[in-house]
């Protein structure tokens, strides 16, 4: 079945840098990846997502791309905030159904 | 329009009783998931509704879990003779119809078993 890798599994970074988080899953079928990013006690909320027929998708600071060959993708985050700081979960869709196969998750530290 | 809502937000019970969550989708959305959520780890799939089809129960840890969609909206999971290790937050997902579609998660039940 999909397994979804997710590194790193913590990040931290100043204020204003750039974050990146990688992912890569198995099933070559996998058409849909979304992220979520989840603040402490609160629900993970959709923040971006990429479908396989584009190779990079952007929405003001955050920007996702995908690798179809290599079976990768990543998420990208410039100017990081404070506020940006949560936990990131990578998914992907297993073929081109609805449900999804998520990475482990990783904790993201923006230190002003 | 709302989101999707969980009832209880938290939910102390004592180990070997019965728990019910409830879910309430967003309107229209004819898919629906359950996720586990341990502390300080990643979302564990348990089952997965879509419509009128049969529900794929592939996640669910033990026959312990159960799960039932009422009128293809609000969703049930019961949890009979819990145990300790059933302690975790429970999260609940519904996305529309139509091949790979955003889910959209609810604020969850956190379920402490003493």
């Amino acid at each position: 079945g999909e397994n979804v890798e997710q590194h790193p599994s913590t990040l931290s970074v100043q204020e204003g840098d750039s974050a990146v988080i990688k992912c890569t899953y198995s099933d070559s079928a996998s058409n849909y990846f979304p992220w979520y990013k989840q603040e402490l006690g609160k629900r993970p909320q959709l923040i971006i997502d990429i479908r396989s027929n584009v190779g990079e998708k952007k929405d003001q600071r955050i920007a996702v791309t995908l690798n179809k060959t290599a079976k990768h993708f990543s998420l990208h985050i410039t100017e990081t905030q404070p506020e940006d700081s949560a936990v990131y979960f990578c998914a992907a869709s297993i073929g081109s159904g609805n449900k999804l196969v998520f990475g482990a998750g990783t904790i993201l530290r923006v230190k002003s | 329009g709302a989101g999707v809502s969980q009832s209880p937000s938290n939910k102390v019970t004592e180990k070997g009783k019965d728990v019910e969550l409830r879910c309430d989708p967003i309107s229209g959305h004819t898919a629906l998931y359950w996720y586990r959520q341990s502390l300080g780890q990643g979302l564990e799939f348990l089952i997965y509704f879509q419509g009128n089809s049969a529900p794929d129960k592939s996640g669910l840890p033990s026959d312990r879990f159960s799960a039932e969609r009422t009128g293809g909206s609000v969703s049930t999971l019961t949890i009979q003779r819990t145990q300790q290790e059933d302690s975790a937050v429970y999260l609940c997902a519904s996305s529309s119809l139509g091949g790979s579609q955003p889910q959209h998660f609810g604020d969850g039940t956190r379920l402490s078993i003493l």
